[in-house]
């Protein structure tokens, strides 16, 4: 079984620059998770969907971030601009429905 | 106050030994945990899923969960070099949004 993708592995922008993330879930995975991670932090949730709908948006900073999942397969995350304070590393989860979640390798985004 | 107290080592033990690595969390609501092994430059990866209290033993990994004290462990028996990483702890009140602990970073050395 395919695990869950994400692409690019690496990103180095400047700040206000605008930036895009790509996850391809594990095929069947209804629930899609994107979290930040901060260097010697734990993950921290910004947005849950289920299939194509959000679940839960509560930690996104809506001002500069947005994300979508299209048809309920594939999301994108974008930030646009982005800050200093947003340099971490973007991680993309998926779980079916026994709520287990099964992690991408991330996104490590650098903002000079 | 955080949802969840994990601390974050560094942890440094010798090959062999028994690790002992430990969450607190203050939502008395939470009944689903998980610990998540992380190496560098890699995403998580699930070890173990707990729902309520008790016990799970999987080989030489053992989490507990003692809800009265709102304190979870994960026990590595015979540790290894290749155990060497950070340990999340996550846990749920709904089994979907998961609240995660800073990470202990663990290293075993040969």
């Amino acid at each position: 079984e395919a695990g869950v993708a994400q692409s690019p592995r690496y990103k180095i922008i400047e700040k206000r620059q605008s930036v895009a993330f790509w996850c391809n879930p594990i095929s069947g995975h209804a629930t899609l998770y994107w979290y930040q991670q901060i260097l010697g932090q734990g993950p921290k949730l910004l947005i849950q969907f289920q299939n194509n709908g959000v679940v839960d948006d509560s930690q996104l900073p809506k001002d500069r971030f947005s994300a979508e999942r299209l048809k309920g397969v594939d999301s994108t995350l974008k930030i646009q601009p982005a800050k200093l304070e947003d340099s971490a590393v973007y991680l993309c989860a998926s779980s079916s429905t026994s709520g287990t979640q099964y992690f991408g390798p991330g996104t490590r985004l650098t903002v000079l | 106050q955080k949802e969840v107290e994990q601390d974050p080592g560094p942890l440094s033990v010798p090959e062999g030994a028994i690790v002992s690595l430990n969450c607190t969390y203050s939502n008395s609501a939470f009944q689903y945990f998980m610990w998540y092994r992380q190496y560098s430059r890699k995403g998580p990866e699930l070890l173990m899923y707990t729902y309520s209290s008790g016990n799970k033993e999987d080989g030489r990994f053992t989490a507990q969960v003692d809800k009265s004290s709102k304190y979870i462990s994960l026990f590595i028996r015979d540790s290894q070099p290749s155990d060497s990483a950070t340990y999340l702890c996550a846990m749920s009140a709904t089994g979907n949004q998961f609240y995660f602990g800073t990470g202990t970073s663990l290293t075993v050395i040969p």
